[in-house]
């Protein structure tokens, strides 16, 4: 079945610096990656996603990479703000189903003033 | 419009006690997920409704857990004789058509802490 991890665990990065999250996958058939934000008390939510048919995708100051080949994905954040605090998942579709998604176990990331 | 909610939002018990977790879903949304977080833990899959179809519920942890869906709107999830390793999130998550990954919405959690 599918494996996805998530690396960094904790990633601290000055305000106005680039963020950069990065997952791996292990069943070449997959062909979904989303990446959902977490608050504190709050559910995850979706803020971007790409298929496989492309190589990159943005929405202002984040974007998503992924790599078929190397099986892997990334999110990138750009000029950081204290708002883009949270916790970050990436996800991969999992097993025979097309709606079961497997998860990254997590990035928490900081924004130092 | 209204998001996906979850009650209660807290819920603390004692070991050997059932618990009863509800989510009510986005109107018209006919995927319904549940997930289980632990502390500083991604999230686990626990069970699946897509429409009228019968569930998936290969994710549930022990024959403790169980899950329905009423008149494909509201979900329960039941923990019977709660342990303390039942102590988590459990998140809720809906989803407009589950016949393909798609995003989806999630609730607050419910945060039960078994004693």
């Amino acid at each position: 079945g599918e494996n996805v991890e998530q690396h960094p665990s904790t990633l601290s990065v000055q305000e106005g610096d680039s963020a950069v999250i990065k997952c791996t996958y292990s069943d070449s058939a997959s062909n979904y990656f989303p990446w959902y934000k977490q608050e504190l008390g709050k559910g995850p939510q979706l803020i971007i996603d790409i298929r496989s048919n492309v190589g990159e995708k943005k929405d202002q100051r984040i974007a998503v990479t992924l790599n078929k080949t190397a099986k892997h994905f990334s999110l990138h954040i750009t000029e950081t703000q204290p708002e883009d605090s949270a916790v970050y998942f990436c996800a991969a579709p999992g097993g025979d189903s097309n709606y079961q998604l497997i998860w990254g176990a997590g990035t928490k990331l900081i924004i130092k003033p | 419009g209204a998001g996906v909610s979850q009650s209660p939002s807290n819920k603390v018990t004692e070991k050997g006690k059932d618990v009863e977790l509800r989510c009510d879903p986005i109107s018209g949304h006919t995927a319904l997920y549940w997930y289980r977080q632990s502390l500083g833990q991604g999230l686990e899959f626990l069970i699946y409704f897509q429409g009228n179809s019968a569930p998936d519920k290969s994710g549930l942890p022990s024959d403790r857990f169980s899950a329905e869906r009423t008149g494909g709107s509201v979900s329960t999830l039941t923990i019977q004789r709660t342990q303390q390793e039942d102590s988590a999130v459990y998140l809720c998550a809906s989803s407009l058509d589950g016949t393909d990954l798609r995003e989806q919405f999630f609730g607050p959690g419910t945060r039960l802490t078994v004693l």
